[in-house]
C-alpha cells in the first residue's frame, strides 16, 4: 500500500519568513494530493490540493509543488502569520478504489511573533 | 462543514463496555469514513463505507465494526472498549474517491 513521509514533525519560523513543509509519497500511480491545516481542537480542513497533472498551485500566500519523478511534494506558506500556527497534514491518493487516501504523520507549524 | 455531523462529541467509558458513535450526514455522499487520530501518528482509516450495507476495512480495524443501513449515517462500535481505544475519532465523507475528505467535528473518546 502506500507509504507517506512526512518531514518536520515541527516547524518553527519567524512571523513573516516562509514556512515549507515536505512529504513523500511511494506508489508511483498515486495521482491526488490534498493538504490540510487542523486548529487546536478543531477539524482537518482542506488549504490546497494538487493533481498529477500539474506542477504547481497557488493560492494567495500558499503553494503546492509536486515532482512526479521524485516522488514528493511540499508546501510552502510565504509570509507567515500567527494564524498559520497549526497542525498540517499531507496526503496521497493511491486510486483504485475508495480507500486509498494515506495521510503523513503532520508538521506542527509554530509561528513565533 | 459538508452536512457531517458525530454524536457524542464526547464520551468516557469503562474498559469492556460496548461503544458506539454516530455519523450523519445530509448530503447523501456516497463515501463515508471512519479516522482516528493520535499524537504522532496522524490520521489512520478504520473503516470506510461505499454505499449502504457496502463497508471494508482500513488499516486500524482490529477491534472495531462499523454498519451503514441508511446512506445518511455512518454508525463505529467498539465491541468491548480498551484503553488503546482512547482516541480522537474522526468521520469523514468524500463525494468521489479521488476528491478531498471533508471531516466531522470529531469525537473524543475515553476509556479507563
Amino acid at each position: 500500500g502506500e507509504n507517506v513521509e512526512q518531514h518536520p514533525s515541527t516547524l518553527s519560523v519567524q512571523e513573516g519568513d516562509s514556512a515549507v513543509i515536505k512529504c513523500t509519497y511511494s506508489d508511483s500511480a498515486s495521482n491526488y494530493f490534498p493538504w490540510y491545516k487542523q486548529e487546536l481542537g478543531k477539524r482537518p480542513q482542506l488549504i490546497i490540493d494538487i493533481r498529477s497533472n500539474v506542477g504547481e498551485k497557488k493560492d494567495q500566500r500558499i503553494a503546492v509543488t509536486l515532482n512526479k519523478t521524485a516522488k514528493h511534494f511540499s508546501l510552502h506558506i510565504t509570509e507567515t502569520q500567527p494564524e498559520d500556527s497549526a497542525v498540517y497534514f499531507c496526503a496521497a491518493y493511491s486510486g483504485g478504489g475508495a480507500d486509498g487516501l494515506t495521510f503523513g504523520k503532520g508538521t506542527h507549524l509554530i509561528i513565533q511573533p | 462543514d459538508a452536512g457531517i455531523t458525530q454524536s457524542p462529541r464526547h464520551k468516557v467509558t469503562e474498559t469492556g463496555t460496548p461503544v458506539t458513535l454516530r455519523c450523519h450526514q445530509t448530503e447523501n455522499h456516497r463515501y463515508m469514513y471512519w479516522y482516528r487520530q493520535d499524537p504522532g501518528h496522524g490520521l489512520r482509516l478504520i473503516h470506510y463505507s461505499y454505499g449502504v450495507k457496502d463497508t471494508d476495512k482500513g488499516e486500524v480495524s482490529d477491534g472495531y465494526s462499523v454498519s451503514r443501513s441508511k446512506t445518511e449515517d455512518f454508525l463505529l462500535t467498539l465491541e468491548s472498549a480498551t484503553s488503546s481505544q482512547t482516541s480522537v475519532y474522526f468521520c469523514a465523507i468524500r463525494v468521489q474517491a479521488n476528491t478531498e475528505a471533508f471531516f466531522g467535528q470529531g469525537t473524543r473518546l475515553t476509556v479507563v
